[in-house]
C-alpha cells in the first residue's frame, strides 16, 4: 500500500460542522504537510508542520503529528461550503528529496 | 518574490498528438518535480531534477514521457504520443535545498 493514506476517502458534511481527515504513513519523515486542491485546479498549501512538532494551527485548521504512530490529522472547523475540495496529505523525507503524497479525502460541505 | 509558473493552465488535444508543459521554478531554486494527478487518483511522483540533472525519474510512466531541464532554468515534459489516460493535472514544484517544495497552479490536459 501506498506511503501517506487518508481516511476517509469521502466525507460529507454540512455547512458549520468539523471535518476530520487522517493520514498514515510509514517511513520516518523530516516535515508533513496539507494540501487542498479545488477540482481539476492546482496544489494549494495549507500547512507543514515539522517532525519534532506534535500540533499546529493555522486559522480554521488544526494538524497533529504523531510519529510514534506515523500518523496525522487534518481538522478544520465551522466548515464552509468553499472548503469542499481533495485534501492530500505529504510527507518529505531528507534521504527520498521528494515528497509523497496519500491518496487524498475528498470533502463535500453542503450549504 | 514570483511563485512557480506553468503553462498552459488548460491544454486539450487529441490522442496522438503531442504535447509540451512548461514550467518555471522560483529563482535560485535548485530542485524541480513534475508530479501529476490523473483520472481523480492520487497524485504521483514523475521526477526530481537537481539543477539541469535527473536525479530520480522513477515515476514517469513510461517512453512517451520526456523531461528536460536545460540550463537548469525551466523545464518541459512532452508527452508523445498522447494517451486518453495521460488526461489528468500535471504540477510542478521548486525547492531548494531540504526546504518545503512550493507547487504551480498545475497543467490540465485534456486528451480526447
Amino acid at each position: 500500500s501506498q506511503q501517506g493514506e487518508e481516511d476517509p476517502q469521502a466525507l460529507s458534511i454540512q455547512e458549520g460542522e468539523n471535518a476530520t481527515m487522517n493520514c498514515s504513513y510509514k517511513t520516518s519523515i523530516n516535515n508533513l504537510q496539507w494540501y487542498r486542491q479545488n477540482s481539476g485546479r492546482g496544489l494549494v498549501h495549507l500547512i507543514l508542520i515539522r517532525s519534532n512538532e506534535r500540533e499546529k494551527h493555522s486559522g480554521r485548521l488544526r494538524v497533529t503529528l504523531d510519529t510514534s504512530k506515523k500518523s496525522s490529522s487534518l481538522l478544520i472547523t465551522a466548515s464552509r461550503a468553499a472548503d469542499t475540495a481533495s485534501y492530500f496529505c505529504a510527507t518529505y523525507n531528507t534521504n527520498a528529496g521528494k515528497s509523497t503524497f496519500g491518496d487524498g479525502t475528498t470533502l463535500t460541505v453542503k450549504p | 518574490e514570483a511563485g512557480v509558473t506553468q503553462f498552459p493552465s488548460h491544454s486539450v488535444i487529441e490522442k496522438g498528438q503531442t504535447v509540451t508543459l512548461r514550467c518555471d521554478p522560483i529563482s535560485g531554486h535548485d530542485n524541480l518535480y513534475w508530479y501529476r494527478r490523473v483520472m481523480g487518483k492520487e497524485i504521483k511522483f514523475l521526477l526530481h531534477f537537481v539543477k539541469e540533472s535527473k536525479q530520480d525519474e522513477s515515476g514517469m510512466p513510461n517512453n512517451r514521457f520526456l523531461a528536460e531541464r536545460t540550463g537548469g532554468t525551466y523545464s518541459t515534459l512532452k508527452v508523445q504520443p498522447a494517451e486518453l489516460e495521460d488526461s489528468g493535472v500535471y504540477f510542478c514544484a521548486s525547492s531548494q535545498g531540504t526546504g518545503r517544495p512550493y507547487f504551480g497552479p498545475g497543467t490540465r490536459l485534456t486528451v480526447t
